[in-house]
């Protein structure tokens, strides 16, 4: 089984939905991560959470927001998706105690906002 | 803002060349990592290299790192077609003087391997 998983994988909605992307993870990392993924400009950092009572806003938060319900879950709300949120989206996860901070990516939902 | 700038944005070889690929970066690092990901996938870690070392061997991947120059590159010899994918540098934060650890990844180098 995949150590990092993300639901759904495929996504269609309409503009002005509200929408949640889950992410659920059984590495037991504390640190967990939302990324957005758009052609031609790598991925950009939306909201990331170091244990379940730290939440930061990234690079591009706005018009998102996270809830991290457990250790093992972290999710991503779209309150009122518009077309310009219709991107690849990735959930990672990372253990500071390894001293590497590798990150290990779930494997993306592709959302398309109408 | 991006952090990590790859080079080529994209690079097309054959079916046993060596493919070398550059990174870019603004700011002072403690690491720097080389991702991979094939088409629409999630990204897989290939390599971190330290900014006192400046050279990583994993398998058929070499990695060099200049902090002088704030550059990196990554190797890969003896391409196979399934080194096709995309492969992107990420750098660490905490140069910056941010209090929270996180990494800034780049645009990406497309790599094909012709067969």
């Amino acid at each position: 089984d995949a150590d990092v998983t993300q639901t759904p994988r495929n996504r269609i909605t309409k503009t002005g939905k509200r929408i949640m992307l889950e992410c659920s993870q059984t590495k037991g990392h504390d640190r967990m991560y939302w990324y957005r993924q758009d052609p031609g400009l790598g991925l950009r950092l939306i909201y990331y959470s170091f244990d379940v009572k730290d939440i930061n806003k990234g690079e591009i938060s706005d018009g998102y927001s996270v809830s991290r319900q457990a250790q093992a879950k972290f999710s991503l709300s779209l309150e009122s998706a518009i077309p310009n949120q219709t991107a690849l989206y990735f959930c990672a996860t990372s253990d500071p105690g390894t001293g590497q901070e590798t990150q290990y990516f779930g494997p993306g939902t592709r959302l398309l906002v109408l | 803002s991006q952090q990590g700038e790859e080079d080529p944005q994209a690079l097309s070889i054959q079916e046993g060349e060596n493919a070398t690929m550059n990174c870019s970066y603004k700011t002072s690092i403690n690491n720097l990592q080389w991702y991979r990901q094939n088409s629409g996938r999630g990204l897989v870690h290939l390599i971190l290299i330290r900014s006192n070392e400046r050279e990583k061997h994993s398998g058929r991947l070499r990695v060099t790192l200049d902090t002088s120059k704030k550059s990196s590159s990554l190797l890969i010899t003896a391409s196979r077609a399934a080194d096709t994918a995309s492969y992107f540098c990420a750098t660490d934060d905490r140069g910056s003087g941010g209090s929270n650890y996180k990494l800034t990844f780049g645009k990406g180098t497309l790599l094909t391997v012709n067969p």
